[in-house]
């Protein structure tokens, strides 16, 4: 069964660095999706991408965020500087034809920040 | 701003009978609402949707009921076996309304644990 794969699954990284989190969507999906979960927090949305620009973004996805579709299966996210606070779960999700299909999530890349 | 609200943290039910995990939202916009389930270190796991214009929908064990007035939805495991033991999240969006690749709002999450 197709699955969205993300790597690394964990990321050490000091304060300040820049981090490039990869994630390999479902072949045929078209909508894609970044989301972050502290710990002991809620899933929270980042943004959405769809034909090649960015369809949606949260608050949260502020100008140290940036995320490409560097070639015909990877999907990124960078981080510019990191900060202590972006240490977090980062899920990677992709969904099919239209928008209202139901996104499937990777299983994630632990971000921790020193 | 808690758009989707899970109240109860934790549950916990005897294998065999039923779960009833449940979710309540204010944002009146939201058309589309999903249930995931997460076990630990993985990604969320979909389990049911259920869009606004149904009241109710069925999957095996699983079946999500919407009551729109209420703002409140509900998703139900019959029987409970101790494989369901996880966090269930319950997630939101305009989806049929928004046009776009909306993003998903998230409950807190209800973690249930199934008792032999």
């Amino acid at each position: 069964e197709p699955e969205v794969t993300q790597t690394p699954s964990h990321q050490v990284t000091q304060m300040g660095q820049e981090v490039i989190l990869r994630c390999v969507p479902i072949s045929n999906h078209l909508y894609f999706y970044w989301y972050r979960q502290i710990l002991g927090q809620k899933v929270e949305f980042l943004v959405s991408f769809y034909n090649n620009e960015i369809s949606e973004k949260s608050e949260i996805f502020d100008d140290q965020f940036s995320v490409e579709r560097p070639d015909g299966s990877n999907f990124t996210l960078k981080i510019r500087s990191t900060k202590l606070e972006d240490s977090a779960m980062y899920f990677c999700a992709s969904s099919g034809a239209t928008s209202t299909d139901t996104q499937y999530f990777g299983p994630g890349t632990r971000l921790t920040v020193l | 701003d808690q758009q989707v609200k899970q109240n109860s943290p934790s549950l916990s039910v005897q294998e065999g009978r039923i779960s009833i995990l449940n979710c309540d939202y204010t944002n009146s916009m939201f058309d589309y609402f999903l249930w995931y389930k997460k076990y630990p270190a993985e990604g969320p796991t979909f389990l049911i949707s259920i869009s606004s214009i149904k009241d109710k929908n069925e999957d095996g064990r699983f079946t999500v009921f919407l009551n729109k007035s209420a703002k409140h939805l509900s998703l139900h495991i019959v029987p409970s076996q101790p494989g369901d033991s996880a966090v269930y999240f319950c997630a939101a969006s305009a989806a049929y309304s928004g046009g776009g690749a909306d993003g998903l709002t998230f409950g807190k999450g209800t973690h249930l644990i199934i008792q032999p």
